[in-house]
């Protein structure tokens, strides 16, 4: 099946600061969400973004699904983005297969 | 978006009992999904779970150990059967939504001893 990588595993950085989570798949895709889940664990949908560049406030994605790999930037980091951060591909009929996640604390 | 709640939100059961989880949507959908979070660990789909058939499962994971309900087109519950401390985790429903995006549920937090 479809392998999803992402990286760093961990980040821990300091309120103010910009960050880039990288996601890597092993094969083609039609369907890729990031997803945040906070320290509650409530999964929140940040973004579908197959291919292309998206931007919703501070947070944005860009997919190349050329290149297979997907990137999510968060800018001014604030306390409330601390949690893990999820890419997830789509294996077929909506079947969302999840990568590892990146930890991400902010520190203030 | 849709607005997805489970029953309940956490539960601590003895080894060897069965648990059952609703997941209520606000509006009706196709396809409703199960998924499992083990402890530090990432999400895993269980099942598929169509309104009027069979569910769904992938591999690894046997109706027996997880049956599922799909009466509606707004409701479906996951029983986790005969517990295990293994079967300590967080089990998440999920929906598809507007824009292809796939919404979840708060999640229920299930503790075996």
């Amino acid at each position: 099946g479809i392998q999803v990588e992402q990286s760093p595993p961990d980040l821990i950085l300091q309120e103010g600061a910009n960050s880039t989570l990288r996601c890597n798949f092993s094969d083609s895709v039609n369907n890729l969400q990031w997803f945040h889940q906070n320290p509650w664990g409530q999964l929140i949908n940040l973004f579908y973004i197959p291919s292309g560049t998206k931007q919703n406030g501070r947070l944005s994605a860009t997919t190349v699904a050329t290149e297979r790999y997907s990137l999510l930037y968060i800018s001014s980091s604030q306390t409330t983005d601390s949690g893990v951060y999820f890419c997830a591909v789509d294996q077929g009929a909506q079947k969302l297969v999840f990568g590892q996640g990146t930890r991400l604390t902010i520190n203030p | 978006s849709a607005v997805i709640s489970q029953k309940p939100s956490r539960d601590i059961c003895q080894r060897g009992t069965s648990l059952t989880i609703q997941c209520q949507v606000d509006s009706q959908v196709t396809m409703m999904f199960w998924y499992r979070q083990q402890p530090g660990q990432s999400l895993t789909l269980i099942a598929t779970a169509n309104q009027g058939s069979e569910a769904t499962y992938e591999s690894g994971f046997v109706i027996d150990k997880f049956p599922i309900s799909r009466p509606n087109l707004t409701f479906s519950t996951l029983t986790v059967s005969n517990l295990s401390p293994e079967d300590s985790s967080i089990y998440l429903c999920s929906v598809d939504g507007t824009g292809r995006r796939q919404f979840f549920g708060p999640g229920t937090r299930l503790t075996v001893l």
